[in-house]
Formats: C-alpha cells, sequence, structure tokens
C-alpha cells in the first residue's frame, strides 16, 4: 500500500505571496491532520480534517487554512507569506477508528 | 491540555550500549502514547504506540517503550545501540476523549551513536 505523499517536497517562495502544498493520505484513511515543524517551536498541529470537514484546529492564524476533497487529498493553503512560516509541513493520515497517523515526507517551504 | 516533556535534546551513546530517551505526560485522561522516529529530510515512522492493555509495547527496530501511570512516564529504549538508530526521536500523545487524532509532540532528543 502505498504511503503518505505530499508535493512539492521543496518550494521557495518571497515575503507577501501564497502557496499551496498537496496531501493524498494512504488508501482508506480518511482524516488528515497537518503539523508545522520548526527548530524553534518543533512539531505543531495545524488542522484536521474529516469527510471534508475541519474537526479541529491548532493555534495558527487565519492565513493558515485548508480543505479536503471527497477523495480525502487535503491541501493547505498559506497567504501573505511571512520569513517565519519557513519550516517542513507534514501531513499525517489515519483510518476513522484509530489513533495512530502515519506521516509524508513533508514540505520544505522557504520564505525569503 | 496535555503536553509532552523529553529530558535531554541530545543522547549520545557508542555502538552497543543501552539506549533510554526519556518521556514524560500530562494528562487529565488516560492518553495513548506514541514514539516516533525521523531521520534527516524524512518525514516522522510510527515506532511503537500504547493504546490499552500491556504496559511494556515492542516497536519496530528492537524499541520498546514502558508506560508507567503512576510516574506518568513512557521511556523509549533499546538494548544495543546501533549506527542505523542515529536520529531523531519525538515522543507523542493523543487524549483518548478527543474523538478524533491530535497528536502533542515533545521537543524531540537527537540520538547520537559513535562507533
Amino acid at each position: 500500500k502505498a504511503g503518505v505523499t505530499q508535493t512539492p517536497r521543496y518550494l521557495i517562495k518571497t515575503r507577501g505571496q501564497q502557496v499551496t502544498l498537496s496531501c493524498s493520505p494512504i488508501s482508506g484513511h480518511r482524516s488528515v491532520s497537518w503539523y508545522q515543524q520548526t527548530p524553534g517551536q518543533g512539531l505543531q498541529f495545524l488542522f484536521e480534517y474529516f469527510s471534508e470537514t475541519q474537526r479541529n484546529k491548532g493555534n495558527f492564524p487565519g492565513r493558515f487554512s485548508g480543505r479536503q476533497f471527497s477523495n480525502s487529498r487535503s491541501e493547505m493553503n498559506v497567504s501573505t507569506l511571512e520569513l517565519g512560516d519557513s519550516a517542513l509541513y507534514l501531513c499525517a493520515s489515519s483510518r476513522v477508528d484509530s489513533y495512530e497517523q502515519y506521516f509524508g515526507p513533508g514540505t520544505r517551504l522557504t520564505v525569503t | 491540555a496535555q503536553s509532552v516533556t523529553q529530558l535531554g535534546s541530545h543522547v549520545s551513546v557508542s555502538e552497543g550500549a543501552l539506549v533510554l530517551l526519556r518521556c514524560n505526560y500530562s494528562s487529565s485522561v488516560p492518553p495513548y502514547l506514541f514514539w516516533y522516529v525521523q531521520y534527516p529530510n524524512q518525514g516522522l515512522q510510527l515506532l511503537l504506540k500504547y493504546t490499552t492493555g500491556a504496559t511494556l509495547v515492542k516497536g519496530i527496530n528492537g524499541f520498546e517503550a514502558e508506560f508507567k501511570k503512576s510516574e506518568t512516564s513512557f521511556h523509549l529504549t533499546k538494548p544495543s545501540a546501533h549506527m542505523s538508530d542515529a536520529a531523531e526521536y519525538f515522543c507523542a500523545v493523543s487524549l483518548t476523549s478527543s474523538g478524533y487524532s491530535t497528536l502533542t509532540f515533545g521537543k524531540g532528543t537527537m540520538l547520537l551513536v559513535s562507533p
């Protein structure tokens, strides 16, 4: 079974721009979560989607948003990029009846 | 709210030595506990998990962890370190009452293995 895939793997953007990251979960997994990883703050929860609905949201500004499609694929969007948004963005998927999350390789975003 | 504390941002061991990575959690309800490993430029890989039942859980690559409720701990051990174990390790907790999969991570411990 294929793992969680994330595209693109690397991205360089300029301050003020916006960016969209994509995540395809493991087949059959309907829950998708997003995390931001930085050296200073570590791993922080962004949001979680299930059946196209955001069920939970972390403590991030409204510039961070996401959505989930009917095939469980998910995207996250960051508008008006700031230098501090440079991070590794990780997507994880899980089955409906499990707390076990499987992570993708991440998207490395660099904001200049 | 739950939280996770990993003691030691870096742990150094010699190849063949015991590996002990410490994790303490704070939770008002019975938690689900996880250890993940991250190799450079990669995502997180699940090593092992505790949900219910046996408090000593075995994972991949020879790692195991013991859930001790009285000490609110979930320390990760491996009897004999290999060079390939060098990576960053994260302890995480998920609240059982939340109904969904939201993980709270510790700050991580970098394991360094010397020959």
